[in-house]
């Protein structure tokens, strides 16, 4: 069974730029998440989504992070415009629709934000 | 707010030693905990996970953790580590009565065992 798919896996940038990162879940897999990993510290969920609709976007600062997920399949995560403190990796992760107290998050290998 | 806490930044063992990797977490309710690893350069995969039933999980590896509820710990053990363990080992906890999958996570201990 294929994994979950991101790319790219490395991006640099300037300050004020902007960039999108793409995931694919794996197949049949109907929730996806994107978390961010700063340098030293844990992932942290940014948004959900349950199909193609958002089911957590709590964390997510709006202001300048927007994500997609049209056909309910693959996703973007779009930063607009960056800054420095949004240097961290990317994590993309999926589940199935199982229902969330047996809920186990498959994760891709993430990608890697520099911001200069 | 609820928090996820891994005592040990950074560990270094020898091989053949024990180990022993501290979580706590805040929350009071209803949790499915979880232990994912990540070896250099691959990504996140999941070492074990506890929902229910028995409190001692054991998972891939020869690695198993324990679930006490009235610590709020779930401690990741292996009675004899291998170079190959050398990785950074995350805790997270999930909020068993949440209607979202939303992980909490620990900011890890990197293992690194010496051959």
């Amino acid at each position: 069974e294929a994994g979950v798919a991101q790319s790219p896996r490395y991006k640099i940038i300037e300050k004020r730029q902007s960039v999108a990162f793409w995931c694919n879940p794996i197949s049949g897999h109907a929730t996806l998440y994107w978390y961010q990993q700063i340098l030293g510290q844990g992932p942290k969920l940014l948004i959900q989504f349950q199909n193609n609709g958002v089911v957590d976007d709590s964390q997510l600062p709006k202001d300048r992070f927007s994500a997609e997920r049209l056909k309910g399949v693959d996703s973007t995560l779009k930063i607009q415009p960056a800054k420095l403190e949004d240097s961290a990796v990317y994590l993309c992760a999926s589940s199935l629709p199982r229902v969330w107290d047996t809920d186990t998050q498959y994760f891709g290998p993430g990608t890697r934000l520099t911001v200069l | 707010a609820q928090s996820v806490s891994q005592h040990n930044h950074h560990v270094i063992l020898s091989e053949a030693a024990s180990l022993e990797l501290g979580c706590n977490y805040s929350y009071g309710g209803t949790v499915n905990l979880f232990w994912y690893v990540q070896y250099p350069g691959q990504h996140l995969q999941l070492l074990l996970k506890y929902f229910s039933g028995d409190p001692l999980v054991k998972g891939i590896k020869g690695f198993e953790a324990e679930f006490i509820k009235s610590k709020f710990s779930f401690n990741l053990r292996k009675p004899s580590v291998q170079w190959s363990d050398t990785a950074e080992y995350f805790c997270a906890v999930r909020h068993g009565s949440s209607n979202t999958g939303k992980l909490i996570f620990g900011q890890g201990t990197t293992l690194q065992v010496k051959p």
